[in-house]
């Protein structure tokens, strides 16, 4: 089946560092794959998103590439503000699930000033 | 687009008690997701439907889970009766078509004493 492993929280950092996320995967076909942001206080929100390998996905600063080989979509950030402080969840979707997607569990990121 | 609209933010009621949660999905969407968050299981999907009609519910947790779409805007999940279990976070989220990235809403925050 499918299923998505990210990197455990807390994350906490201070300002302008660099961020790493990790995300793996195991799926059956090709899946597309996503980074959701949530806010506090909020629903998800898609960051960004890879349909196929070597895609890679940018959004506000943010990047992930679909690595194949690795089964692998990290998330990166060069330089990371307050207002990043939220939960960033790694997520795919595929045609074997009726391409319902499948979540990792969520890593909470604080970015200190 | 005022996008995925929920009511209520915030619900607070009894053991035993009937309680229904409202979700307004992205006009043109064809797909509506209901999932539950709480800090120990994460993010779970309960249900979800495609042109008004439930596809997979098998993540209903039980009888007192039921969920129903009359029309393409509008979709209700209700839980009768209530118990402190159940405390969690609602989330509905709507979505153009298979595979394509879900909008969330704000989500339900439901208390159940």
């Amino acid at each position: 089946g499918n299923s998505v492993t990210q990197m455990e929280g807390p994350v906490t950092l201070s300002e302008e560092a660099f961020l790493t996320i990790n995300c793996t995967y195991t799926a059956t076909g090709y899946p597309s794959l996503f980074w959701y942001v949530q806010y506090p206080g909020e629903g998800l929100q898609l960051l960004l998103k890879a349909t196929k390998a070597d895609d890679k996905g940018s959004n506000k600063g943010f990047e992930a590439t679909y690595r194949k080989e690795t089964t692998s979509f990290h998330l990166e950030k060069g330089s990371v503000q307050v207002s990043d402080s939220a939960v960033y969840f790694c997520a795919l979707s595929d045609y074997s699930n009726d391409y319902k997607l499948s979540f990792g569990a969520g890593t909470t990121v604080t970015v200190r000033a | 687009d005022a996008g995925v609209i929920q009511s209520p933010r915030h619900e607070v009621t009894e053991m035993g008690q009937e309680v229904t949660l409202r979700c307004k999905p992205i006009s043109g969407h064809d797909y509506l997701f209901w999932y539950r968050q709480t800090m120990m299981r994460g993010l779970e999907l309960l249900i979800y439907f495609n042109n008004n009609v439930p596809i997979d519910d098998s993540g209903m947790p039980e009888d007192r889970f039921s969920a129903k779409m009359p029309n393409a805007s509008f979709s209700t999940l209700k839980i009768q009766p209530s118990e402190p279990r159940d405390s969690a976070v609602y989330f509905c989220a709507s979505s153009q078509g298979a595979g394509s990235p879900l909008h969330f809403g704000n989500g339900t925050r439901l208390t159940v004493t």
